[in-house]
């Protein structure tokens, strides 16, 4: 158990809203990350984090944020919410270090009407 | 752009055949391919691999990877109706990050 917990775990939510994910973990991991699930897609990663205040684009970043501020929190914001991010988000971490697999939180599923 | 191809997208077999999954990649910097399991909810780690010809198994799941022409395999023996999920490959990189295919839809019959 890599100690990941993602909230809220379901949200439906209207179009042009703001919407923020939260990524909690508590084992002091470094690298941190958001990952989008759609059918066809398999996982594509939004933003990842190397450390506190330290974070990178990943292939699918556009209309997506995400912040840092404590090693423990990682937060992934759509500014204003559209249809083409209905999707399921997974977070994960890396373990040890950069080289680790991956451990995956159970996923939150967000739906845009 | 790192690329990871897999294939077959989906494979339907009876319990007790034999299945082979593939995954070839082309990646900068690579350190490391890595195999999954999804059932209904997150993914779970199967294997790592970091050199070639080395099998990587546990129980009737192995894995090799051959870092010459750029692909890996994923066999199950004996497969059972709960061996039933996607499959999925990653790399590994320098930078920490991890591209993935689109996976292996897996379905054993009884």
């Amino acid at each position: 158990d890599a100690g990941i917990t993602q909230s809220p775990r379901h949200k439906v939510t209207e179009t042009g809203t703001p919407v923020t994910l939260r990524c909690h973990q508590t084992e002091n991991h470094r690298y941190m990350y958001w990952y989008r699930q759609d059918p066809g897609h398999g996982l594509r990663l939004i933003h990842y984090s190397y450390g506190v205040k330290d974070t990178d684009k990943g292939e699918v970043s556009d209309g997506y944020s995400v912040s840092r501020s404590k090693t423990e929190d990682f937060l992934l914001t759509l500014e204003s919410a559209t249809s083409s991010q209905t999707s399921v988000y997974f977070c994960a971490i890396r373990n040890r270090d950069e080289t680790g697999e991956l451990f995956f939180g159970e996923g939150s599923r967000l739906t845009v009407l | 752009e790192d690329k990871v191809v897999q294939s077959p997208l989906s494979l339907v077999v009876h319990e007790g055949d034999t299945v082979t999954l593939n995954c070839s990649y082309e990646v900068t910097n690579f350190r490391s391919l890595l195999w999954y399991k999804q059932e209904k909810k997150a993914p779970t780690f199967l294997f790592m691999l970091t050199s070639s010809g080395i099998e990587k198994k546990s129980g009737r799941l192995s894995s090799i990877l051959d870092k010459k022409e750029l692909f890996s395999i994923l066999n199950i023996t004996a497969t059972q109706t709960g061996d039933s999920a996607v499959y999925l490959c990653a790399d590994n990189t320098n930078a920490g990050k991890s591209t993935f295919g689109d996976g292996t839809t897996l379905t054993v019959k009884p």
